[in-house]
């Protein structure tokens, strides 16, 4: 199983401005999930996008994937205090277990 | 009301005691997952089950052990072979077998040591 490792590790704006979270993997894959987890509770599933697909939209939402760099992004748009948690992105190959690195805190500033 | 529900939220442990966490779903997902998170660390995955009465070890099982008698019910079971249990406890399910899609989170049972 492989590991994400997400960029940066911790990241503060002002309610209202976008905030970019990257990831980065090492091996081929056939699919990446971004998750959220807000303090103390479980993992929310955000957004999978597969191997075959570039970018992809939830709500405010918007991931990339580019297979060649081996990376991800996350951009959250017009951010909202609720926004304020940890992100985690696991990439997945074949078989193998979702792996969960140590995420990103980011924390929106009213 | 579906969903995935851990009890307890709060567990406590003495020294050399085992203690069972719960972990039910009514999502008729086939797998099952046990992570541990330590405080600012990500997930490291205990056991999964992908079927009933079947299961496998995770990254870091030792002083584990679990059960899957049931397809909706996974409980673990905290040993006191476990010397560090002090965490956050969180249970998953997905309905793909093989894990290739999403899973789904419980709210997590933190265990502390008296």
């Amino acid at each position: 199983s492989q590991q994400g490792e997400e960029d940066p590790q911790a990241l503060s704006i002002q309610e209202g401005e976008n905030a970019t979270m990257n990831c980065s993997y090492k091996t081929s894959i056939n699919n990446l999930q971004w998750y959220r987890q807000n303090s103390g509770r479980g993992l929310v599933h955000l957004i999978l996008i597969r191997s075959n697909e570039r970018e992809k939209h939830s709500g405010r939402l918007r991931v990339t994937l580019d297979t060649s760099k081996k990376s991800s992004s996350l951009l959250i748009t017009a951010s909202r205090a609720a926004d304020t948690a940890s992100y985690f992105c696991a990439p997945l190959k074949g078989a193998q277990k979702l792996v969960f690195g140590q995420g990103t805190r980011l924390t929106i500033n009213p | 009301d579906g969903g995935i529900t851990q009890s307890p939220k709060y567990l406590f442990r003495k020294e050399g005691q085992n203690v069972t966490l719960s972990c039910e779903q009514n999502l008729n997902h086939d797998a099952m997952y046990w992570y541990r998170q330590d405080p600012g660390q990500g997930l490291r995955l205990i056991y999964y089950s992908q079927i009933v009465n079947d299961f496998q070890k995770g990254d870091i099982a030792e002083g584990y052990s679990v059960s899957r008698e049931k397809k909706e019910s996974f409980p673990l079971t905290v040993t006191s072979a476990q010397k560090n249990p002090t965490a956050f406890y969180l249970c998953a399910s997905s309905p793909d077998r093989a894990g290739k899609e999403t899973q789904y989170f419980g709210p997590g049972t933190r265990l502390l040591v008296l």
